[in-house]
């Protein structure tokens, strides 16, 4: 089962930023963050993760706070491309062989122009 | 240059039958996947394997088995067809870096419909 909770859905307007939360109060001390995403009819794509620092790349940022137990995606400036699921997901780092993702419901969400 | 690749993209056949979907990835990675996503989107894994070697077999009848020719091959085959096998199939593959932690490529994804 998944060990996130996100809201089902979420609008933004074109060009405005896009501020995706996610709950994981249960997330111990050596399990990642991870979100990706998945655009209508293709697979998931990865954006980004971290562990207990901030991190950016080009597609987004996401901030954990201090204590873990929630984060944020924020895709700066919100594109009609950036339309899509997206999925918060918590797992081990993987010490021995690699782990399967354990996607939940995740946040639709919706950019309007 | 698709880095992960599944065929075929669609396919359509009656209960009963016998099918396969085949996955390739060229990236070099060293693991792979097969999730199912049902028509509620639920997204699920079903197989993985390392190094050709079976490391995850979720609650999957054994209708459905995989087959790794190769680290850079997964395939999935299905004998029987029942009509709730109906769904997509994405197939995924990755690699440890050194470090910590590893993203997982997916494929485009195989739509079956079983009729």
């Amino acid at each position: 089962d998944a060990k996130t909770t996100q809201p089902p859905s979420m609008d933004c307007a074109e060009g405005r930023a896009a501020n995706l939360p996610c709950n994981h109060s249960t997330i111990s001390g050596n399990e990642y963050v991870y979100w990706y995403r998945q655009i209508h009819s293709q697979g998931p794509q990865y954006i980004i993760h971290g562990l207990k620092n901030n991190e950016t790349n080009e597609m987004a940022s996401l901030i954990i706070t201090e204590d873990r137990k929630s984060s944020t995606l924020i895709l700066p400036h919100a594109t009609l491309r950036d339309t899509a699921v997206y999925y918060c997901i918590v797992r081990l780092y993987p010490y021995s062989g690699n782990t399967p993702l354990v996607f939940g419901k995740g946040t639709r969400l919706s950019v309007i122009a | 240059d698709t880095a992960v690749s599944q065929t075929p993209k669609y396919l359509v056949t009656q209960m009963g039958n016998d099918k396969s979907i085949k996955c390739e990835q060229n990236l070099g990675h060293d693991t792979m996947y097969w999730y199912k996503q049902d028509s509620k989107k639920f997204l699920k894994i079903m197989f993985s394997y390392n190094n050709k070697e079976l490391i995850i077999n979720e609650t999957v009848p054994n209708r459905f088995s995989p087959k790794s020719p190769d680290k850079a091959h997964l395939n999935l085959h299905i004998n029987s067809l029942e009509l709730g096998d109906s769904a997509v199939y994405f197939c995924a593959s990755s690699i440890t870096l050194a470090g910590g932690s590893e993203t997982q490529y997916f494929g485009p994804g195989t739509r079956l419909l079983v009729l």
